[in-house]
This record gives C-alpha cells, sequence and structure tokens, in this order.
C-alpha cells in the first residue's frame, strides 16, 4: 500500500506571496492532520481534517488554511507568507478509529 | 506546550538495546502514550503505543509504569540505522491532536 504522498517535496517562494501544498494520504485514511517544523519550535500541529471538515486546529493566524476534498487528499495553503513561515510542512493521515498517524515526507518551502 | 519531559540526547553502542526514558506526570487515564522517531530531513515514522500494559512489535518494546507517569522506548539491537530523534507524546483520542516535544536524538555508534 503507497504512503502518504506530499506534492510539491521543495518549493522557494518570495515574501507577500501564497503557496499551496497537497497531501495525498493512504488509501481509506479519512483524516489528514497538517503539522510545520521549524528548528526553533520543534513540530507543531496546524490542523486536522476528517470528512472534508476541519476538526482541530493549532494556534497559527489565519494565513493558514486548508481543506480536504471528498477522496480525502488535503491541501494547505498559506497567504502573505513571511520569512518565519520556512519551515518543513509535513502531513499525517490516520485511518477512522485509531491515533496512530503515518507521516509524508514533508514539504520544504523556503521563503526569501 | 508538550506534555513529556525526555532527555535531549544519548548514545547507544552498535548492536546494544537502546532504552530511551519518557516522564508524562500529567497523563490522564484516557490517554495513550505513543512513540515516533524521526530520522533526519524524513517525516516521523510510527514505532509503537500502549495505555497501560507493555507492548512490543517487530520494532520496539514499550515499557509503562504502574502509576503510567513514565515509559521507556526500548530498541533491542541498536544499529547504525536507528540514529534517530525519538519523540514521545501522549495522546487523547477526543482532543484530536498530538503535541510533539523536542524529542531525544539518539546517536548509535559503532
Amino acid at each position: 500500500k503507497a504512503g502518504v504522498t506530499q506534492t510539491p517535496r521543495y518549493l522557494i517562494k518570495t515574501r507577500g506571496q501564497q503557496v499551496t501544498l497537497s497531501c495525498s494520504p493512504i488509501s481509506g485514511h479519512r483524516s489528514v492532520s497538517w503539522y510545520q517544523q521549524t528548528p526553533g519550535q520543534g513540530l507543531q500541529f496546524l490542523f486536522e481534517y476528517f470528512s472534508e471538515t476541519q476538526r482541530n486546529k493549532g494556534n497559527f493566524p489565519g494565513r493558514f488554511s486548508g481543506r480536504q476534498f471528498s477522496n480525502s487528499r488535503s491541501e494547505m495553503n498559506v497567504s502573505t507568507l513571511e520569512l518565519g513561515d520556512s519551515a518543513l510542512y509535513l502531513c499525517a493521515s490516520s485511518l477512522v478509529g485509531t491515533d496512530t498517524q503515518y507521516f509524508g515526507p514533508g514539504t520544504r518551502l523556503t521563503v526569501l | 506546550d508538550a506534555k513529556t519531559t525526555q532527555p535531549p540526547s544519548m548514545d547507544c553502542a552498535e548492536g546494544r538495546a537502546a532504552n530511551l526514558p519518557c516522564n508524562h506526570s500529567t497523563i490522564s487515564g484516557n490517554e495513550y502514550v505513543y512513540w515516533y522517531r524521526q530520522i533526519h530531513s524524513q517525516g516521523p515514522q510510527y514505532i509503537i503505543h500502549g495505555l497501560k500494559n507493555n507492548e512490543t512489535n517487530e520494532m520496539a518494546s514499550l515499557i509503562i509504569t504502574e502509576d503510567r507517569k513514565s515509559s521507556t522506548l526500548i530498541l533491542p539491537h541498536a544499529t547504525l540505522r536507528d540514529t534517530a530523534v525519538y519523540y514521545c507524546i501522549e495522546v487523547n483520542t477526543n482532543a484530536g491532536k498530538s503535541t510533539f516535544g523536542d524529542g531525544t536524538t539518539l546517536t548509535v555508534k559503532p
């Protein structure tokens, strides 16, 4: 069974731009969570989606948003990029009724 | 903020058992203890989880104290490929999110 895939793997943007990252969960997984990882703050929870609905949200500004499609694929969007948004963005999926998360390889975003 | 406490780093000789401790002094009755590891620049990988009983799988063993305030992840025969950051986290099914701390950087040395 294929693992969680994330596209693109690497991305370079400039301040003020916006970016959309994509995540395809493991087949059959309907819950998708997003995390931001930076050297200073570690792994921080962004939000979780289940059945196209945001179920939980972390402490991030409204510039960070996401959505989930009917096939469970998810996207996250960051608008008005800031230098501090440079990070590894990780997506994780899980089966209904379990809390075990399976992470993708991440998207490395660099904001110049 | 992370609720678990782990030593920042540990070393282990190749072929020996690696015992990674975790304190979760504020864990509540319905929270599971999960362990993940992250090899440099990759996504975290699930290792094992438990509620109150000790658990074992093909990767590791998890020992949880009777009062559930601490746990130990055991890699029975560490290899160089086990060098990674190991995270111990508490998971509340109802909360739906996982709070990761800084983890323990395990370095397996030849």
